[in-house]
């Protein structure tokens, strides 16, 4: 358990639909990093927050976005729901972003399936 | 740019017998190397890292991984396969003087350890 919680863990919704996922970083670690993963494209990296602001943006859509609130807890909404979101959504976190020595430890993921 | 190849998408070995897992990488400056490992519906898992010294890492669950810049290779090993070391291994990198603050992934080779 690398202490990266995530929820729901699975989720079933229909094309054109609104999500969020949830995460909550390990204790300590302020920075919260979002990947996609899917047959595909593979690992991809989405987005990074640090303590709150937006650090670094990978391939995100601009049907999705995410947030990182106070209490070091994120959200990544995606919206107008596609077939092709279909995927398992990682959180990551770490303590210090961008340091290259920092580690990322991964949650358990959402798997979202849309229909 | 920083990019990753796993050139093996499948990697079968007999159990009792090593192991490798090949990855090489490709960063403008110096790297910062990492493996994980994701077991059938669960997060990725950190194994271990480079980050600057020697060349030969030891990490969790008896894998060890060299470092080698000339080749620009980090592969992945270990002396003894486990049929419990089944799983799907990646690679990943970030460039130690580069802008990117995010780790780059490769595509991930499945390895699986015969009984």
């Amino acid at each position: 358990d690398s202490g990266v919680t995530q929820t729901p863990k699975h989720l079933i919704t229909a094309t054109g639909q609104r999500v969020t996922l949830r995460c909550s970083p390990r204790s300590g670690d302020l920075s919260v990093y979002w990947y996609q993963q899917s047959l595909d494209q593979g690992l991809q990296f989405l987005i990074q927050y640090y303590n709150g602001e937006e650090r670094a943006k990978g391939n995100i859509l601009e049907r999705f976005s995410a947030q990182q609130f106070p209490d070091l807890h994120s959200e990544l909404n995606l919206s107008s729901l596609e077939l092709g979101d279909s995927a398992l959504y990682f959180c990551a976190s770490s303590v210090v972003p961008g340091e290259g020595t920092d580690t990322q430890y991964f949650g358990p993921g959402t798997r979202l399936t849309v229909l | 740019a920083q990019s990753v190849a796993q050139p093996e998408d499948q990697v079968n070995v007999a159990e009792g017998n090593p192991l490798t897992v090949k990855c090489t990488y490709s960063v403008s400056g110096n790297p910062y190397l990492f493996w994980y490992v994701q077991y059938p519906n669960r997060g990725l898992q950190f194994l271990l890292k480079y980050i600057t010294g020697d060349n030969l890492v030891k990490g969790s669950y008896g894998f060890e991984a060299e470092f080698n810049k000339s080749q620009t290779s980090f592969h992945l090993k270990k002396p003894s396969a486990l049929v419990s070391d089944s799983a799907l291994y990646f690679c990943a990198v970030r460039d130690r003087d580069g802008s990117a603050r995010q780790l780059t992934f490769g595509s991930g080779t499945q390895l699986t350890v015969l009984p």
